[in-house]
């Protein structure tokens, strides 16, 4: 199993510009969840898809950032404009539901850095 | 409400030596509780999981954990550390409540003296 897939794994990119992160989650999982981590503020949830659908995005910061589940086996979370403070490393997880003790899988991040 | 405190941010070992490192969860639900393993620059590994059918659960990498629920506790051991384990630890609860959203500690960072 290739687990959980990210790209790409570094991302540097300046100020205004637009910003689009990539997962692939593990085949046959049907939950999905993007998080930010930082020195300051760790390790933050930013969205939660069950079946492709968003359920909870109450971790999203604002406006500038959007998260898209296609389908069960690609999302994209997309930073527009990028801000210095969203310089952080972005981590997608994926879950097989319909059971309390399963755990995420998380892929290798992306290390986003705005100039 | 749900939450995690891992009681040190930093814990300094010899190598050889044992390792402990500790966590306290509050739940109002029978929890379910992880710990993960992030070396550096990598995403987060798990090392092992309380699924409520043995109290001590063997993760890998030689690492335990014993579930106490009079004291709250889900503390992480190793009987011997090796270089390799110096990483930063994250406790985690996970909510019942169908989004089985995580609760993480703020991690705990293990250094591993030679």
């Amino acid at each position: 199993d290739a687990g959980v897939i990210q790209s790409p794994r570094h991302e540097v990119t300046e100020m205004g510009q637009e910003v689009t992160l990539r997962c692939k989650p593990i085949s046959g999982h049907n939950s999905l969840f993007w998080y930010r981590q930082t020195m300051m503020r760790g390790l933050e949830l930013l969205i939660y898809f069950n079946n492709n659908v968003p359920i909870d995005d109450s971790g999203m910061p604002e406006d500038r950032f959007s998260a898209k589940m296609p389908n069960a086996s690609f999302s994209t979370l997309k930073i527009q404009p990028s801000e210095p403070r969203d310089s952080a490393v972005y981590f997608c997880a994926s879950r097989l539901s319909g059971g309390s003790y399963n755990e995420q899988f998380f892929g290798p991040g992306t290390r986003l850095t705005v100039l | 409400a749900q939450s995690v405190t891992q009681l040190d941010s930093h814990v300094s070992v010899s190598e050889g030596t044992p390792v402990l490192l500790r966590c306290n969860y509050s739940s109002s639900y029978s929890p379910s509780l992880f710990w993960y393993v992030q070396h550096p620059n990598k995403g987060l590994q798990l090392l092992l999981k309380y699924t409520s059918a043995a109290t001590l659960v063997k993760g890998i990498n030689g690492f335990e954990a014993e579930f106490k629920k009079s004291e709250t506790s889900f503390h992480l051991t190793k009987p011997s550390a090796h270089m390799s384990d110096a990483a930063e630890y994250f406790c985690v609860v996970s909510e019942p409540s169908g989004t089985y959203k995580y609760i993480f500690g703020t991690g705990t960072r293990l250094k591993v003296l030679a």
